[in-house]
C-alpha cells in the first residue's frame, strides 16, 4: 500500500492565519490526491480533488496543489468554521487516507 | 438531492460477520462513473479506505482486509451491501457510504452518509 504522511499532525492557528497542511506520499502518484475536512461527530467533506479542483461550493480560501509525492492544503485565511481535521487520500492505487490533521 | 443511508446492526459479537447496507438516492449506480465506497473510522482515529463497487460492477477492496470483505450491489433497489467476516474488537468503528465519482481517472467521495457505529463485543 501507499503510505500517506501527513504534517503537522495538529497545528493551532487564530482567525485570519494563513494555514499550509502537507502530505507526503511513499511513492509518485501522479495528481491522485483529494483533501477532506471533518468536524467532531460529522462524516466527512470533500474539499479538493485531483490534487488542484476546488470541489464546487468550498469557499475559495481553500487551494491544493503538488504532483508526484509531495502536496499541499492551503486555508487562505482561516475562519472559525475551519477548526477540524483535514485529511489527504491517494487513489492511484487501492485508496488509503492520511493520519490527519487537526487545526485547532 | 443525494443522500445516502448506512444500515445495519449496532452491536456484534467476536468472530460474527457484520452486514451493512447502503440505502442512497438521487443518483443511480448504473450511470458511467458512479461509484459506492465504504469507509470506516475507529473512535478517534483516522479514516480507513474498505471497498468500492463501480457502475460496470467492478469491486476493490483494502489489501489488509480483503480476503474478509465481499461488497456487492442491487442496482434495482439502489442499496450497496458490505460483509465484513470474523468481527474482532478492532473493527469497531463507524462505518460510512459514499458516493465516489470517477471522472478522467480521478475518483472523490462526494457525498457521505452520516455514518453507522459498530461496536465489537461480547
Amino acid at each position: 500500500d501507499i503510505q500517506m504522511t501527513q504534517s503537522p499532525s495538529s497545528l493551532s492557528a487564530s482567525v485570519g492565519e494563513r494555514v499550509t497542511i502537507t502530505c507526503r506520499a511513499s511513492q509518485g502518484i501522479s495528481n491522485y490526491v483529494n483533501w477532506y475536512q471533518q468536524t467532531p461527530g460529522k462524516a466527512p467533506k470533500l474539499l479538493i480533488f485531483g490534487a488542484s479542483t476546488v470541489q464546487p461550493g468550498v469557499p475559495s480560501r481553500f487551494s491544493g496543489s503538488g504532483s508526484g509525492a509531495d502536496f499541499t492544503l492551503t486555508i487562505s485565511s482561516l475562519q472559525p468554521e475551519d477548526f477540524a481535521t483535514y485529511y489527504c487520500q491517494q487513489t492511484f492505487v487501492t485508496p488509503t487516507f492520511g493520519q490527519g490533521t487537526r487545526v485547532e | 438531492q443525494v443522500t445516502l443511508r448506512e444500515s445495519g446492526p449496532a452491536l456484534v459479537k467476536p468472530t460474527q460477520t457484520l452486514t451493512l447496507t447502503c440505502t442512497f438516492s438521487g443518483f443511480s449506480l448504473s450511470a458511467t462513473g458512479m461509484c459506492v465506497t465504504w469507509i470506516r473510522q475507529p473512535p478517534g482515529k483516522a479514516l480507513e479506505w474498505l471497498a468500492r463497487i463501480d457502475w460496470d460492477g467492478d469491486k476493490f477492496y483494502s489489501t489488509s482486509l480483503k480476503t474478509r470483505l465481499t461488497i456487492s450491489k442491487d442496482t434495482a433497489k439502489d442499496q450497496v451491501v458490505l460483509t465484513l467476516t470474523n468481527m474482532d474488537p478492532v473493527d469497531t468503528a463507524t462505518y460510512y457510504c459514499t458516493r465516489a465519482i470517477m471522472s478522467a481517472g480521478v475518483t472523490a467521495s462526494d457525498q457521505w452518509g452520516q455514518g453507522t457505529l459498530v461496536t465489537v463485543s461480547s
